[in-house]
């Protein structure tokens, strides 16, 4: 069965640079949500997108930005990177007319800000 | 954590033994979910249990929910060497969709 894919799986970038994370949801799915998970701690929610219009916000920082298209692959947008922002960032999809709220998880983007 | 707390931080076992994990919340929640991530990679979806659920199983796993409590608890029967993860809760909050997850439990099965 498709899975959630993500691009890059890697990423390294240099403090105020930016960078570009991108998410293709499983086929059908309606929903896209963007976690961050910092070294040795959960995940934190970032945003969703329903139907390609916002649907939710988290705790993303304002040099974050993120949308979904019409095909509803989404990106993550992050510009003037800071060392902190060094983190798995996952995306998850989900049909939210299915059976409940199960997210299905993308394998992450590792992004190393040096 | 934002939403609460795994009991316990880590924990080590033998192979064949149970495991059970808890997990503490703070809020009204529409259903709790458990994850699975091995290290440094995605998370599994392993169970969810809605609200006006007490119990459910799933193959080797069995959850249980107390609203009242505002707890859950993870039980792994028969551990494999295989389930050495992270095991994270994650509630949808009432009125909401997004995943709040708890601080994770990690769980060592030694063979």
């Amino acid at each position: 069965a498709a899975g959630v894919i993500q691009s890059p799986r890697h990423l390294i970038k240099e403090k105020r640079e930016t960078a570009t994370l991108k998410c293709y949801p499983i086929p059908r799915h309606d929903t896209v949500y963007w976690y961050q998970q910092g070294p040795g701690q959960d995940p934190q929610f970032l945003i969703s997108f329903y139907e390609k219009m916002q649907s939710d916000k988290g705790s993303i920082p304002d040099r974050f930005s993120a949308q979904q298209f019409s095909d509803y692959h989404s990106e993550l947008n992050m510009s003037s990177l800071e060392l902190g922002d060094s983190a798995l960032y996952f995306c998850a999809s989900s049909l939210i007319g299915g059976l409940g709220y199960e997210q299905y998880f993308g394998p992450g983007t590792r992004l190393t800000v040096t | 954590s934002q939403q609460g707390e795994e009991d316990p931080q880590a924990l080590s076992i033998q192979e064949g033994e149970n495991a059970t994990m808890n997990c503490s919340y703070k809020t009204s929640i529409n259903n709790l979910q458990w994850y699975r991530q091995n290290s440094g990679r995605g998370l599994v979806h392993l169970i969810l249990i809605r609200s006006n659920e007490r119990e459910k199983h799933s193959g080797r796993l069995r959850v249980t929910l107390d609203t009242s409590k505002k707890s859950s608890s993870l039980l792994i029967t028969a551990s494999r060497a295989a389930d050495t993860a992270s095991y994270f809760c994650a509630t949808v909050i009432t009125g909401r969709r997004a995943l709040t997850f708890g601080s994770g439990t990690r769980l060592q099965v030694q063979p």
